[in-house]
């Protein structure tokens, strides 16, 4: 497409519930991202692909929180036994491969708004 | 942890006026990234600073990088209903972190007709 795809955009679900938060990223990027919003803050970092390994998990905030690349497109972030703390925007981006991010630039999706009841 | 603060955190002002929103790091960054972002949409960048002392125009939009490379501004000239929006800064991970962005908490700017 032409720009990177979230879905949903947005869920509401109870708080113990299982969510799963999809990112389709621009066709031919291989670098992608996953970023938290909450209300009244910047994004956070979360995780960081490069391909179908995760580089970098050191933003995800606990052992809640898993994302996948199986075939180095598509990723999908899923969340745990929700807690109402978790509510936020969940942002994801994309890059073309091996730049950083000095000369390069990173495309951000429309997020997925989720809220625990 | 670094840290980037930026100021003011909201700000309201008439089409026509002039308006600076700064961006203040504890750290140097690699590099620093100014994004806008709209209700609903995701952050849009708007200018990469990379050497200390670098200024870049962008139409009405003016961006400044300190000399010591741990602050930036960002200003704005005749503000339209257009400009209204958050304004991120963000720190760019230096070597092997290159790929991270550490972002500020924004500036909510409103321009009203």
């Amino acid at each position: 497409g032409a720009g990177v795809s979230q879905t949903p955009s947005n869920k509401v679900t109870e708080k113990g519930k299982y969510v799963e938060l999809r990112c389709d990223p621009i066709s031919g990027h291989t670098a992608l991202y996953w970023y938290r919003q909450s209300l009244g803050q910047g994004p956070e970092f979360l995780i960081y692909f490069q391909g179908t390994g995760a580089a970098d998990d050191s933003g995800l905030p606990n052992d809640r929180f898993f994302a996948v690349r199986p075939e180095g497109s598509v990723s999908t972030l899923k969340i745990q036994r929700t807690e109402r703390g978790d509510s936020a925007v969940y942002l994801c981006a994309s890059s073309p491969r091996y730049r950083a991010l000095t000369g390069n630039t990173i495309y951000f999706g429309e997020g997925s708004w989720l809220t625990v009841v | 942890t670094q840290l980037l603060e930026q100021s003011p955190q909201f700000l309201s002002i008439q089409e026509g006026e002039n308006l600076t929103v700064y961006c203040n790091s504890s750290s140097v960054f690699s590099s620093l990234q100014w994004y806008r972002q709209e209700p609903g949409e995701g952050p849009v960048l708007l200018v990469t600073v990379v050497t200390g002392g670098e200024v870049k125009k962008l139409k009405r939009l003016t961006f400044q990088f300190g000399d010591a490379r741990k602050d930036s501004s960002l200003h704005i000239t005749a503000a339209q209903t257009g400009d209204t929006g958050l304004y991120l800064c963000a720190g760019v991970g230096s070597g092997g972190s290159n790929y991270k962005l550490t972002f500020g908490k924004g500036t909510l700017l409103t321009v009203n007709p």
